[in-house]
């Protein structure tokens, strides 16, 4: 079995400053982890992946995440928040191999004020 | 290059009426899947296709039929549409295979926003 959890609802930060969105993943075999970004009224799309290669995956638009299996999260940064940043995020585990097995996270919006 | 393309974006249905959601891809991807998103609840997997002629149910298929008659297509049909189908259906797409170039990652369409009263 495998889950996911995104211990945000909503984070707010003012642009400019760090970003941290968190996920903790449960699964029973080496998974593979997604974030996801959805703006307001479109489909998802990928930020990054984390696959068994490097733990410090980058993704698209200077976000970052880090594989800690000690820890079993996936956390999501970016240095410096803009407000084409605002969104809702989301965190996905899969194993490989298996088509349907790919479980999403409730989701995370970030807001990003002046 | 379209990608995913899913029908209608938006639709108000009656309780107990019937209607089909089209998705169509031009990627040439294998798999193919129908999900649903509700607030606070992230997506769930309603029904899946790993190719032409193959369909499997996901997390929620109850009130909920698919076909997959060419690797293009993959309607989600809702026979005597409830208020609990309220939600917006995402339809996604993913390459399949072993191809080592495949990054896993899956591609959405924007979705279609579904109200049932």
């Amino acid at each position: 079995a495998q889950s996911v959890t995104q211990l945000d609802s909503h984070v707010s930060v003012s642009e400019g400053t760090p970003v941290l969105l968190r996920c903790n993943y449960s699964s029973s075999y080496s998974p593979s982890l997604f974030w996801y970004v959805q703006h307001p009224n479109k489909g998802l799309q990928l930020l990054l992946k984390y696959t068994s290669a490097a733990t410090l995956v980058k993704g698209i638009n200077g976000f970052e995440a880090e594989f800690k299996k000690s820890e079993t999260s996936f956390h999501l940064t970016k240095p410096s928040a803009h407000m084409s940043d605002a969104a809702e995020y989301f965190c996905v585990v899969s194993v490989p191999g298996t088509a349907s097995k790919l479980t999403f996270g409730t989701g995370t919006r970030l807001q990003v004020t002046l | 290059n379209a990608g995913v393309t899913q029908t209608p974006k938006f639709r108000i249905l009656k309780i107990g009426q019937s209607m089909t959601l089209q998705c169509a891809q031009d990627m040439n991807h294998n798999y193919m899947y129908w999900y649903r998103q509700d607030p606070g609840m992230g997506l769930k997997l309603i029904y899946y296709s790993v190719g032409a002629g193959i369909t499997d149910k996901g997390e929620v298929p109850n009130g909920y039929n698919v076909s997959r008659s060419t690797t293009e297509d993959f309607p989600l049909r809702l026979e005597l549409a409830a208020p609990s189908q309220t939600s917006v259906y995402f339809c996604a797409t993913h390459r399949g295979g072993g191809d080592p170039t495949n990054t896993g990652e899956l591609f959405f369409g924007e979705g279609s926003r579904l109200t049932v009263l």
